[in-house]
């Protein structure tokens, strides 16, 4: 069974700072992967896929992720961090033998400090 | 761009109240969802249907049932709600396996039941 793990719950960082976000997940074969951001109270947003070819994938509002299947690792990136990317970030993991389900990380919430 | 519409933003249902949540998806999808969302337990999947009339229970379907009598529109209805159903719920929709994997979220309905 696919599943995926998002080691950090909080996120602290100065606004203009780098920030990585990491997602670990466990499949055998060559996943689907997604990250999507959450702004409180609304729905989730897709920030860049993963589906195959270049490694590095870059997304909407400035982040990129790395697909590394060495480390089973699809970490999210920013140079440099808007006080409006404070929100919670969710990885998740699909496969073609499971038609469209996904399934998601526990989230790492985003604090951004002036 | 994709459209994923839900019915209330916020809702307070009694104890023992018949709940119905609904969704509405403007893209044609074949494949729509529902989630409920607690912190730290990111998103689990209810049910899905992947056609009109078809659906299948997620990881966590006790207390739910859907409908999907018209493939736009996918119902999640709670029998006999109960205060352990306090949550955010979260509906998507994602086109068929080969056309695109990612999934589509509505803003989501904040669930009280009292």
């Amino acid at each position: 069974a696919q599943s995926v793990t998002q080691p950090d719950i909080h996120i602290t960082v100065s606004e203009g700072a780098s920030l990585e976000l990491r997602c670990n997940y466990s499949y055998g074969a060559t996943p689907y992967l997604f990250w999507y951001v959450q702004s409180p109270g609304q729905g989730l947003q897709l920030l860049l896929k993963y589906f195959s070819g270049d490694t590095l994938v870059q997304g909407i509002k400035g982040f990129e992720a790395e697909f590394k299947r060495s480390q089973s690792s699809f970490n999210l990136r920013k140079p440099s961090v808007h006080w409006s990317d404070a929100a919670e970030y969710f990885c998740a993991v699909g496969a073609m033998e499971y038609g469209n389900k996904l399934v998601f990380g526990a989230g790492t919430i985003l604090r951004v400090k002036s | 761009d994709v459209k994923v519409t839900q019915s209330s933003r916020y809702l307070v249902k009694r104890t023992g109240e018949k709940v119905f949540l609904e969704c509405v998806q403007d893209m044609d999808h074949e494949n729509m969802f529902w989630y409920r969302q607690d912190p730290g337990l990111g998103l689990r999947l209810i049910y899905f249907s992947y056609d009109v009339k078809m659906k299948e229970k997620g990881d966590i379907p006790e207390g739910y049932s859907v409908s999907r009598e018209k493939k736009e529109r996918f119902s999640l209805i709670l029998e006999s709600a109960s205060t352990n159903q306090t949550s955010m719920y979260l509906c998507a929709s994602s086109p068929r396996p080969g056309q695109g994997y990612e999934q589509y979220f509505g803003p989501g309905t904040r669930l009280t039941v009292t």
